[in-house]
């Protein structure tokens, strides 16, 4: 089990650009989640998916954003057009829907830096 | 989403107990509190998690009120790797909504 991986771990990018982010869950994980954290704040929710159907996503997440997870396996996040206010942590965690506990388990996260 | 209200910051001597305090006074009875944890440039990690009765696992000890209002995290031996930001939550179906946290400071 090598946990949740993300890729990049760091981005620093133009404002204007866009960016993407990859998230591989844990294998047999179903849900997948993406988070964003600011500094000095607790992360907050973005948008959910159950194997390949995204079934919520958090009003934070503008026009500007897209996920997407084909066949229900690795996530991605794409950010267009950023703004200078998209820099953030971004967060990706997986979960086992049977767990009864929902035991999300994170992964390093994607630090983007809009300049 | 269900509320939760931890202390900013906390501070604590190695090797020495940690209580962690959290208040959720609007929990509801179907309401998990779950303790997440994240340390310097990680994302979180799972500590804990508990409904009615106190739970123990190899991390850490939580106790929970009778009338659920509130519950305590406790670190039973405090080392420098546990210094970290400790989230309390309350974890509604799938989700689960962070606050602001406690930082917690362990000195050697």
């Amino acid at each position: 089990d090598t946990g949740v991986s993300q890729d990049p771990r760091h981005k620093i990018t133009k404002r204007g650009q866009n960016v993407t982010f990859r998230c591989d869950p844990i294998s047999e994980h179903n849900r997948l989640y993406w988070y964003r954290q600011t500094l000095g704040q607790g992360p907050e929710f973005l948008t959910y998916f159950q194997n390949e159907a995204q079934l919520e996503k958090s009003r934070l997440l503008s026009d500007r954003f897209s996920a997407e997870r084909p066949k229900g396996s690795f996530s991605t996040l794409e950010i267009q057009r950023t703004e200078q206010g998209d820099s953030a942590m971004y967060l990706c965690a997986s979960s086992l829907e049977e767990d009864g506990a929902n035991v999300l388990t994170f992964g390093a996260g994607s630090r983007l830096t809009v300049l | 989403d269900a509320k939760t209200t931890q202390p900013n910051s906390m501070e604590s001597n190695e090797e020495e107990p940690v209580h962690l305090p959290c208040n959720h006074s609007t929990i509801s009875g179907t309401d998990y509190i779950h303790w997440y944890r994240q340390l310097p440039s990680q994302g979180p990690e799972y500590v804990i998690h508990g409904l009615t009765s106190n739970v123990n696992n190899r991390m850490a000890s939580l106790a929970i009120a009778e009338d659920r209002k509130s519950s305590t995290l406790i670190l039973h031996r405090a080392t420098l790797r546990d210094a970290a930001v400790y989230y309390c939550i309350l974890r509604v179906d799938y989700k689960l909504s962070f606050g602001a946290g406690t930082t917690v400071t362990v000195r050697a």
